[in-house]
C-alpha cells in the first residue's frame, strides 16, 4: 500500500534550517510527484512546492521562494524539504503529499512538527 | 495568488441532513479543484478531485459540483463518521492554493 513516512518533529531556534524528509513506498517512486504543504496554527493549508521525483524539476511557491529546496533521491525514494532563515511564523505541522493522476493530493504522510523558538 | 473563499465557516447538522458547503476563487479555475475532509490530528483525505470526480473508496454520498468560479461539495445523508472539518483547494495555477475549512459540527 502507498506510505509516505516522514521524519521526527524538529526545534530550531530562529534564523536556523530545518531539513523534514519523506519516503515513499508501496508504489513507483518516480512515476508521482510531491508536493510540500504546511499547515500552521489557526491557520488555512498553504502549498509550498512540488518536484517532479522522476527529472527533478521543482516549483516553489513565491512566499518561500529563496528559502525552500526540495531534493529527492531516487534510490531511497525520498523526498526533502529544506527551509532555511526559520522565524517563529514557520512553526506549524508540515506534510508531504503526492500528487494524483488525475489532480489533487492522493496520499499524504502524517505531518511533522516544526517548532521555531529561541 | 487566487484566493479561496468557503461558506459557510462553521455548520450545525444533524445524522441524515443533506450538508452543501460552497467554494468560491478569486479567478476562473475551469474544473481544477479538489476537497478534502481533515479530522483533528489527521492529514486531510482527498475526496473529490477535478470538481466533481469521487476519489477511489470514498462514500457514494459524497458529491461535488461547479464549473469556473463556484464550486460546492454536498454530503446527501450526512454520517456520524462526516464530522469533519472540509477544505477546497485548487490547482489551476501556482501557487496552489486552500480555502479556509468548513468545520462540521453536530447539532
Amino acid at each position: 500500500q502507498v506510505q509516505l513516512v516522514q521524519s521526527g518533529a524538529e526545534v530550531q531556534k530562529p534564523g536556523a534550517s530545518v531539513k523534514v524528509s519523506c519516503k515513499a513506498s508501496g508504489y513507483p517512486f518516480t512515476n508521482f510527484a510531491i508536493h510540500w504543504v504546511r499547515q500552521a496554527p489557526g491557520q488555512r493549508l498553504e502549498w509550498m512546492g512540488w518536484i517532479n521525483a522522476g527529472n527533478g524539476d521543482t516549483k516553489y511557491s513565491q512566499r518561500f521562494q529563496g528559502r525552500v529546496t526540495i531534493t529527492r533521491d531516487t534510490s531511497a525514494s525520498t523526498v526533502d524539504m529544506g527551509l532555511s532563515s526559520l522565524r517563529s511564523e514557520d512553526t506549524a505541522l508540515y506534510y508531504c503529499a503526492r500528487e494524483g493522476t488525475m489532480g489533487g493530493f492522493d496520499f499524504w504522510g502524517l505531518g511533522t512538527l516544526v517548532t521555531v523558538s529561541s | 495568488d487566487i484566493q479561496m473563499t468557503q461558506s459557510p465557516s462553521t455548520l450545525s447538522a444533524s445524522v441524515g441532513d443533506r450538508v452543501t458547503i460552497t467554494c468560491r476563487a478569486s479567478q476562473t479555475l475551469g474544473s481544477w479543484l479538489a476537497w478534502y475532509q481533515q479530522k483533528p490530528g489527521k492529514a486531510p483525505n482527498l475526496l473529490i478531485y477535478q470538481a466533481s470526480g469521487r476519489e477511489s473508496g470514498v462514500p457514494s454520498r459524497f458529491s461535488g459540483s461547479g464549473y469556473g468560479t463556484e464550486f460546492t461539495l454536498t454530503i446527501s445523508s450526512l454520517q456520524p463518521d462526516d464530522f469533519a472539518t472540509y477544505f477546497c483547494q485548487h490547482y489551476h495555477t501556482y501557487p496552489w492554493t486552500f480555502g479556509q475549512g468548513t468545520k462540521v459540527e453536530i447539532k
